[in-house]
């Protein structure tokens, strides 16, 4: 069984520039969150996708968006990046929507200069 | 809203120790609750959850925590503290569809020889 994997690990970018982040779901998962993490912090919720359509977001302006793909695959994309985005970003796939349990990636850490 | 608060950002026990880490939520609905632990450099894994059934939930790695109500409490322990679980530790309870989590800051946890 294939767990969640993300990519990539780690990039630098500067402000004002957009970024991508990919996630592949747990075997059997329909459903996919996102998280950012900033340093010494805990998980925020960025948003949740289930079979492909939004389920749900946190206190992220629009300039964060996503995308769920039929094989359950997820994408987050960062616009107009700023100094304050940088963070880890953590995909977690679930079995169903209040399945309750989250499997994390690993994160994609991304830097902002 | 639901949330949780983790008292101490920082908890030192010694090796062979009572490890005691303190998580109160607030839920306006029976919560379902999850203790995570992240390792340096990794996403988050699952140690143990409650879903109304016991209250004495048992996890892995040894750890365990019991559902309070009357205190709104969901403290994680592990009666003997080993090397291997210095790491950060997240408390998180669920929202009211039960299909997205909420975390807390986290705790880091530092076993000294």
């Amino acid at each position: 069984e294939t767990g969640v994997t993300q990519s990539p690990t780690h990039l630098i970018k500067t402000r004002g520039q957009q970024v991508t982040l990919r996630c592949s779901s747990q075997s059997g998962h329909n459903t996919v969150s996102w998280y950012q993490q900033a340093l010494g912090q805990g998980p925020q919720f960025i948003f949740q996708y289930y079979r492909e359509e939004e389920n749900g977001r946190g206190n992220f302006p629009p300039r964060f968006s996503g995308l769920q793909f039929p094989n359950y695959s997820s994408e987050l994309n960062v616009n107009a990046l700023e100094l304050d985005d940088s963070a880890l970003y953590l995909c977690a796939s679930s079995l169903d929507r209040g399945a309750g349990e989250l499997f994390f990636g690993e994160g994609s850490r991304l830097t902002v200069l | 809203a639901q949330s949780v608060t983790q008292l101490g950002s920082h908890v030192s026990v010694s090796e062979g120790a009572l490890v005691l880490l303190r998580c109160n939520y607030s839920s306006s609905v029976p919560p379902y609750l999850f203790w995570y632990v992240q390792y340096p450099n990794q996403g988050l894994q699952l140690l143990l959850k409650y879903t109304s059934a016991a209250t004495l939930v048992k996890g892995i790695n040894g750890f365990e925590a019991e559902f309070k109500k009357s205190e709104t409490s969901f403290h994680l322990t592990k009666p003997s503290a080993h090397m291997s679980d210095a790491a950060e530790y997240f408390c998180a309870v669920s929202d009211l569809g039960r299909d997205k989590i909420i975390f807390g800051k986290g705790t880091r946890l530092h076993i000294l020889p």
